[in-house]
């Protein structure tokens, strides 16, 4: 069975802080794995990583995968208070190719 | 720019009863799914469709069905209502297939089920 594992379950930072969510799988025949950030609707995408060591960026998010180790992280640097919310990970799995494996997800609170 | 529209967005049922979760796209996605999230949990796979007229199951359809008569509609029915089926459910869509190049999924902003 497929597996995303995320941690950790959820972490209290102080704003200006830098925080790494983690997030491992174990994924039949891996194409991707993508993050997503979830406040208090719908998650909203940031981003796709297929490539081993390519760091992806946008602002102060980054994030790398590991594809050896089977795990990507997401870094946030320099915290701010709207980026409290449950960050997602997910893999798209082997299961008629259409579905996505989601993590349990990370809950961030960014205390000001 | 409406993107993925879910109603409604709260929902108390009785055990036994039936609805239906409307969604509608307006990107022209092949692609569109439900799922749910329980409280601490990841999003589950409930039922996916890969365009008009093409549906099937994901992980857990038990007690849902789906048709897909347009590209921009997707409606989840729940027969027989059940308390395990309180949950928050999410409709997405994407343009291609999930993970792939053009498979980000866009997700519509939930509707809250209660079953009592």
């Amino acid at each position: 069975e497929d597996k995303v594992v995320q941690s950790p379950l959820s972490l209290v930072v102080h704003e200006g802080d830098t925080v790494t969510l983690n997030c491992s799988y174990e994924v039949t025949n891996f194409r991707s794995l993508l993050w997503y950030k979830q406040e208090k609707k719908a998650p909203t995408f940031l981003f796709m990583l297929t490539s081993s060591g390519i760091e992806k960026k946008s602002g102060r998010l980054s994030s790398i995968l590991d594809k050896k180790e089977l795990f990507s992280i997401l870094n946030i640097t320099a915290t701010q208070t709207g980026d409290s919310a449950v960050y997602l990970c997910a893999a798209p799995s082997n299961f008629g190719n259409e579905k996505l494996t989601f993590g349990t997800g990370t809950r961030l609170t960014i205390i000001p | 720019n409406a993107g993925v529209t879910q109603t409604p967005k709260f929902r108390i049922l009785k055990i036994g009863q039936s609805m239906t979760l409307q969604c509608a796209q307006d990107m022209n996605h092949n692609y569109m799914y439900w799922y749910r999230q329980d409280p601490g949990m990841g999003l589950k796979l409930i039922y996916y469709s890969v365009g008009a007229g093409i549906t099937d199951k994901g992980e857990v359809p038990n007690g849902y069905n789906v048709s897909r008569s347009t590209t921009e509609d997707f409606p989840l029915r729940l027969e027989l209502a059940a308390p395990s089926q309180t949950s928050v459910y999410f409709c997405a869509s994407s343009r291609g297939l999930a993970g792939g190049p053009t498979g980000e999924l866009f997700f519509g902003e939930g509707s809250r089920l209660t079953v009592l």
